[in-house]
Protein backbone atom coordinates (compact mmCIF):
# COMPACT_ATOMS: atom_id res chain seq x y z
CA UNK A 1 0.00 0.00 0.00
CA UNK A 2 2.99 2.36 0.09
CA UNK A 3 2.25 5.54 1.96
CA UNK A 4 -1.21 5.59 0.35
CA UNK A 5 -4.16 5.71 2.71
CA UNK A 6 -7.66 4.99 1.82
CA UNK A 7 -10.96 5.92 4.31
CA UNK A 8 -13.17 4.08 5.02
CA UNK A 9 -12.74 0.74 4.50
CA UNK A 10 -16.32 -0.39 4.06
CA UNK A 11 -18.81 2.71 3.15
CA UNK A 12 -22.77 2.34 3.07
CA UNK A 13 -24.87 4.83 0.41
CA UNK A 14 -28.57 5.14 1.10
CA UNK A 15 -31.14 5.83 -1.89
CA UNK A 16 -30.42 9.65 -3.07
CA UNK A 17 -27.38 10.60 -0.98
CA UNK A 18 -23.91 11.68 -2.09
CA UNK A 19 -20.76 9.80 -0.41
CA UNK A 20 -17.09 11.27 -0.09
CA UNK A 21 -14.13 8.57 -0.19
CA UNK A 22 -11.46 9.77 0.84
CA UNK A 23 -7.44 9.16 -0.56
CA UNK A 24 -4.50 10.60 1.36
CA UNK A 25 -0.42 10.36 0.10
CA UNK A 26 2.62 11.57 1.74
CA UNK A 27 5.24 9.61 -1.63
CA UNK A 28 5.29 13.21 -2.70
CA UNK A 29 3.60 12.32 -6.31
CA UNK A 30 2.55 14.95 -8.21
CA UNK A 31 -0.72 12.33 -9.86
CA UNK A 32 -3.21 10.86 -8.45
CA UNK A 33 -6.05 8.35 -9.68
CA UNK A 34 -9.34 6.68 -9.11
CA UNK A 35 -10.30 3.15 -10.19
CA UNK A 36 -13.60 1.02 -10.22
CA UNK A 37 -13.38 -2.68 -9.53
CA UNK A 38 -15.96 -4.52 -10.11
CA UNK A 39 -16.28 -8.50 -10.06
CA UNK A 40 -14.98 -10.11 -13.26
CA UNK A 41 -13.95 -6.97 -14.60
CA UNK A 42 -10.23 -5.06 -14.90
CA UNK A 43 -9.91 -1.82 -13.34
CA UNK A 44 -11.77 0.92 -14.69
CA UNK A 45 -10.81 4.85 -14.14
CA UNK A 46 -13.18 7.45 -12.88
CA UNK A 47 -11.02 10.56 -12.50
CA UNK A 48 -7.06 10.91 -12.55
CA UNK A 49 -4.97 14.17 -11.53
CA UNK A 50 -1.39 15.17 -13.01
CA UNK A 51 -1.08 18.21 -11.04
CA UNK A 52 -2.75 20.45 -8.32
CA UNK A 53 -5.67 21.95 -9.06
CA UNK A 54 -6.33 19.89 -12.39
CA UNK A 55 -8.21 16.52 -13.24
CA UNK A 56 -9.47 14.89 -15.97
CA UNK A 57 -12.31 12.24 -16.50
CA UNK A 58 -11.79 8.35 -17.03
CA UNK A 59 -13.72 6.03 -18.89
CA UNK A 60 -16.52 5.98 -16.61
CA UNK A 61 -16.91 9.32 -14.52
CA UNK A 62 -20.78 9.75 -15.08
CA UNK A 63 -21.98 10.41 -11.52
CA UNK A 64 -18.82 10.88 -9.93
CA UNK A 65 -16.52 13.91 -8.69
CA UNK A 66 -13.05 14.94 -7.87
CA UNK A 67 -11.14 18.03 -6.30
CA UNK A 68 -7.24 18.48 -5.96
CA UNK A 69 -6.88 21.16 -4.03
CA UNK A 70 -3.44 19.82 -2.25
CA UNK A 71 -1.23 17.56 -4.10
CA UNK A 72 -1.54 14.95 -0.88
CA UNK A 73 -5.16 14.39 -0.88
CA UNK A 74 -7.44 13.51 -4.17
CA UNK A 75 -11.32 13.05 -2.61
CA UNK A 76 -13.68 11.19 -4.82
CA UNK A 77 -17.40 12.01 -4.59
CA UNK A 78 -19.86 9.22 -5.94
CA UNK A 79 -23.33 11.45 -6.40
CA UNK A 80 -26.69 10.58 -6.59
CA UNK A 81 -26.93 10.40 -10.11
CA UNK A 82 -24.43 7.26 -10.29
CA UNK A 83 -27.31 4.46 -10.22
CA UNK A 84 -25.37 1.42 -9.66
CA UNK A 85 -22.17 2.82 -7.27
CA UNK A 86 -21.78 -0.87 -5.64
CA UNK A 87 -18.10 -1.30 -6.29
CA UNK A 88 -14.61 -1.51 -4.30
CA UNK A 89 -13.51 2.08 -5.02
CA UNK A 90 -9.16 2.01 -5.61
CA UNK A 91 -6.95 5.22 -5.37
CA UNK A 92 -3.39 5.34 -6.72
CA UNK A 93 -1.05 7.57 -7.14
CA UNK A 94 2.41 7.63 -9.18
CA UNK A 95 4.97 10.34 -9.51
CA UNK A 96 4.17 12.33 -11.97
CA UNK A 97 5.70 14.94 -14.51
CA UNK A 98 7.16 12.73 -17.03
CA UNK A 99 5.85 12.69 -20.46
CA UNK A 100 5.10 9.19 -20.45
CA UNK A 101 2.96 9.69 -17.18
CA UNK A 102 1.00 6.47 -15.66
CA UNK A 103 2.31 4.48 -18.82
CA UNK A 104 5.79 4.86 -17.49
CA UNK A 105 5.58 5.19 -14.03
CA UNK A 106 4.71 2.89 -11.30
CA UNK A 107 1.50 3.14 -9.90
CA UNK A 108 0.92 3.26 -5.93
CA UNK A 109 -2.63 1.74 -4.96
CA UNK A 110 -4.01 2.24 -1.48
CA UNK A 111 -5.74 -0.45 0.32
CA UNK A 112 -9.15 0.62 -1.18
CA UNK A 113 -12.41 1.30 0.04
CA UNK A 114 -16.13 -1.05 -0.47
CA UNK A 115 -18.98 0.96 -1.01
CA UNK A 116 -22.18 -0.68 -0.31
CA UNK A 117 -26.08 0.50 -1.42
CA UNK A 118 -28.58 0.14 1.99
CA UNK B 1 -10.79 -2.77 -30.10
CA UNK B 2 -8.32 -2.81 -26.74
CA UNK B 3 -8.29 -5.89 -25.28
CA UNK B 4 -6.31 -7.85 -22.34
CA UNK B 5 -7.06 -11.46 -21.63
CA UNK B 6 -5.91 -13.45 -18.96
CA UNK B 7 -6.52 -17.09 -18.26
CA UNK B 8 -7.26 -19.41 -16.57
CA UNK B 9 -9.66 -17.06 -14.37
CA UNK B 10 -8.93 -19.37 -11.42
CA UNK B 11 -6.32 -21.43 -10.33
CA UNK B 12 -5.78 -23.96 -7.19
CA UNK B 13 -2.40 -25.21 -6.85
CA UNK B 14 -0.95 -27.63 -3.87
CA UNK B 15 2.19 -25.85 -1.77
CA UNK B 16 5.63 -26.11 -3.44
CA UNK B 17 4.02 -26.47 -7.01
CA UNK B 18 4.57 -24.78 -9.91
CA UNK B 19 2.02 -22.48 -12.24
CA UNK B 20 1.84 -20.15 -15.28
CA UNK B 21 -0.73 -17.40 -15.29
CA UNK B 22 -1.30 -16.22 -19.14
CA UNK B 23 -1.89 -12.86 -20.81
CA UNK B 24 -2.79 -12.39 -24.37
CA UNK B 25 -3.17 -8.63 -25.44
CA UNK B 26 -4.72 -6.87 -28.38
CA UNK B 27 -3.31 -3.45 -27.43
CA UNK B 28 -1.59 -0.98 -30.26
CA UNK B 29 0.63 0.44 -30.15
CA UNK B 30 2.61 -1.59 -27.52
CA UNK B 31 4.23 0.84 -24.65
CA UNK B 32 4.64 -2.09 -21.81
CA UNK B 33 3.14 -5.02 -19.78
CA UNK B 34 2.60 -4.71 -16.04
CA UNK B 35 1.94 -7.74 -13.74
CA UNK B 36 0.14 -6.76 -10.24
CA UNK B 37 -0.52 -9.15 -7.46
CA UNK B 38 -4.04 -8.31 -5.46
CA UNK B 39 -4.44 -9.75 -2.06
CA UNK B 40 -8.19 -10.15 -1.23
CA UNK B 41 -9.63 -6.57 -0.05
CA UNK B 42 -6.37 -4.94 -0.47
CA UNK B 43 -4.75 -2.58 -3.89
CA UNK B 44 -2.87 -4.54 -6.04
CA UNK B 45 0.94 -3.87 -6.19
CA UNK B 46 3.55 -3.80 -8.98
CA UNK B 47 5.66 -6.99 -9.48
CA UNK B 48 7.22 -6.30 -12.77
CA UNK B 49 6.96 -3.69 -15.84
CA UNK B 50 8.58 -5.10 -19.21
CA UNK B 51 8.82 -2.85 -22.12
CA UNK B 52 9.00 -3.84 -25.81
CA UNK B 53 12.53 -4.88 -26.07
CA UNK B 54 12.41 -7.02 -23.03
CA UNK B 55 11.63 -10.60 -23.10
CA UNK B 56 12.22 -11.90 -19.67
CA UNK B 57 11.97 -10.53 -16.34
CA UNK B 58 12.31 -11.84 -12.60
CA UNK B 59 11.03 -10.32 -9.37
CA UNK B 60 12.63 -13.02 -6.78
CA UNK B 61 10.26 -16.41 -7.54
CA UNK B 62 8.00 -14.83 -9.70
CA UNK B 63 9.48 -14.54 -13.42
CA UNK B 64 7.06 -12.86 -16.16
CA UNK B 65 7.74 -13.47 -19.92
CA UNK B 66 6.76 -11.68 -23.19
CA UNK B 67 6.83 -12.20 -26.81
CA UNK B 68 5.33 -8.85 -28.36
CA UNK B 69 5.18 -10.74 -32.09
CA UNK B 70 2.29 -12.99 -30.75
CA UNK B 71 1.31 -10.50 -27.99
CA UNK B 72 1.64 -13.12 -25.33
CA UNK B 73 3.20 -12.63 -21.44
CA UNK B 74 3.35 -15.58 -18.93
CA UNK B 75 3.85 -15.10 -14.82
CA UNK B 76 5.53 -18.04 -13.83
CA UNK B 77 5.54 -18.36 -10.12
CA UNK B 78 8.03 -21.17 -8.71
CA UNK B 79 7.96 -23.10 -5.62
CA UNK B 80 4.22 -21.45 -4.37
CA UNK B 81 3.81 -20.36 -1.23
CA UNK B 82 0.69 -19.96 0.83
CA UNK B 83 1.17 -16.29 0.62
CA UNK B 84 0.92 -16.64 -3.22
CA UNK B 85 -2.74 -16.64 -2.88
CA UNK B 86 -4.36 -13.84 -4.65
CA UNK B 87 -4.92 -12.03 -7.65
CA UNK B 88 -2.78 -11.08 -10.41
CA UNK B 89 -3.18 -8.72 -12.62
CA UNK B 90 -1.60 -7.89 -16.22
CA UNK B 91 -1.82 -4.16 -16.96
CA UNK B 92 -1.10 -3.07 -20.59
CA UNK B 93 0.06 0.71 -21.64
CA UNK B 94 -1.00 1.43 -25.40
CA UNK B 95 1.05 4.56 -25.00
CA UNK B 96 1.32 7.61 -22.50
CA UNK B 97 -2.02 8.63 -20.59
CA UNK B 98 -3.68 7.46 -17.68
CA UNK B 99 -6.53 6.80 -20.41
CA UNK B 100 -4.10 4.49 -21.93
CA UNK B 101 -3.73 1.61 -19.42
CA UNK B 102 -5.73 -1.54 -19.82
CA UNK B 103 -6.43 -3.97 -17.37
CA UNK B 104 -7.16 -7.73 -17.49
CA UNK B 105 -9.68 -9.04 -15.22
CA UNK B 106 -7.07 -11.75 -13.05
CA UNK B 107 -6.43 -14.77 -12.51
CA UNK B 108 -7.43 -16.01 -9.30
CA UNK B 109 -4.83 -17.84 -7.66
CA UNK B 110 -5.55 -20.17 -4.16
CA UNK B 111 -2.34 -22.12 -2.69
CA UNK B 112 -3.58 -25.02 -0.51
CA UNK B 113 -1.47 -26.90 1.85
Amino acid sequence: DGGITQSPKYLFRKEGQNVTLSCEQNLNHDAMYWYRQDPGQGLRLIYYSQIVNDFQKGDIAEGYSVSREKKESFPLTVTSAQKNPTAFYLCASSTGGLAGGPSLETQYFGPGTRLLVL
Amino acid sequence: KNQVEQSPQSLIILEGKNCTLQCNYTVSPFSNLRWYKQDTGRGPVSLTIMTFSENTKSNGRYTATLDADTKQSSLHITASQLSDSASYICVVSAGTGANNLFFGTGTRLTVIP
